[in-house]
């Protein structure tokens, strides 16, 4: 079945550092990927996506490009501020019986340190 | 538009008791689902729905009944509460049930059984 790889973390970055969260997936068919973050007592909301592969999702100064080859979409941005202390998620969506099916990673808990 | 709304925010229950979790969207989406998040697993599917008098188990749906009466709610209920579904619980809804498509997550219910 679909997976989805991410280290829990935390990560503890001091501002304006440069930050990569890994992300690896496995699937059968031909995946939408997302990343999602979650501020502190909040729900998820979708940060950026990508639809195909070599597609580029961007939001908020975060990154992420959708790799076929290395099943990977990892998330860069290249100077955090505290306010980008949360936890994040990358996911992936599948249809699965013509319906979707989502599948989370466990989430990586990013701290940004003035 | 309020989005994703869950009621209540914060509950505890003792262990045998039963309650009702409630999720409305007012974005005429046909997809719905309740997700569990628990420390080191990240999100998991409990129950979802793709319109209204449809509904299907998740990964983790043991506990746990759902129904869809109207387009807008999607009630969760726990039939007899045991200390392992102390968890934060998240209602997600999305438009027609495309795999390409974001999920919009509600605010999302602490539960406590003791």
């Amino acid at each position: 079945g679909d997976s989805v790889t991410q280290m829990e973390g935390p990560v503890t970055l001091s501002e304006e550092a440069f930050l990569t969260i890994n992300c690896t997936y496995t699937a059968t068919g031909y995946p939408s990927l997302f990343w999602y973050v979650q501020y502190p007592g909040e729900g998820l909301q979708l940060l950026l996506k990508a639809t195909k592969a070599d597609d580029k999702g961007s939001n908020k100064g975060f990154e992420a490009t959708y790799r076929k080859e290395t099943t990977s979409f990892h998330l860069e941005k290249g100077s955090v501020q505290v306010s980008d202390s949360a936890v994040y998620f990358c996911a992936l969506s599948d249809q699965e019986g013509g319906y979707q099916k989502v599948t989370f990673g466990i989430g990586t808990k990013l701290q940004v340190i003035p | 538009n309020a989005g994703v709304t869950q009621t209540p925010k914060f509950q505890v229950l003792k262990t045998g008791q039963s309650m009702t979790l409630q999720c409305a969207q007012d974005m005429n989406h046909e997809y719905m689902s309740w997700y569990r998040q628990d420390p080191g697993m990240g999100l998991r599917l409990i129950h979802y729905s793709v319109g209204a008098g449809i509904t299907d188990q998740g990964e983790v749906p043991n506990g746990y009944n759902v129904s869809r009466s109207t387009t807008e709610d999607f009630p969760l209920r726990l039939l007899s509460a045991a200390p392992s579904q102390t968890s934060v619980y998240f209602c997600a809804s999305s438009s027609p049930p495309r795999w390409r498509e974001t999920q919009y997550f509600g605010p999302g219910t602490r539960l406590l059984v003791l």
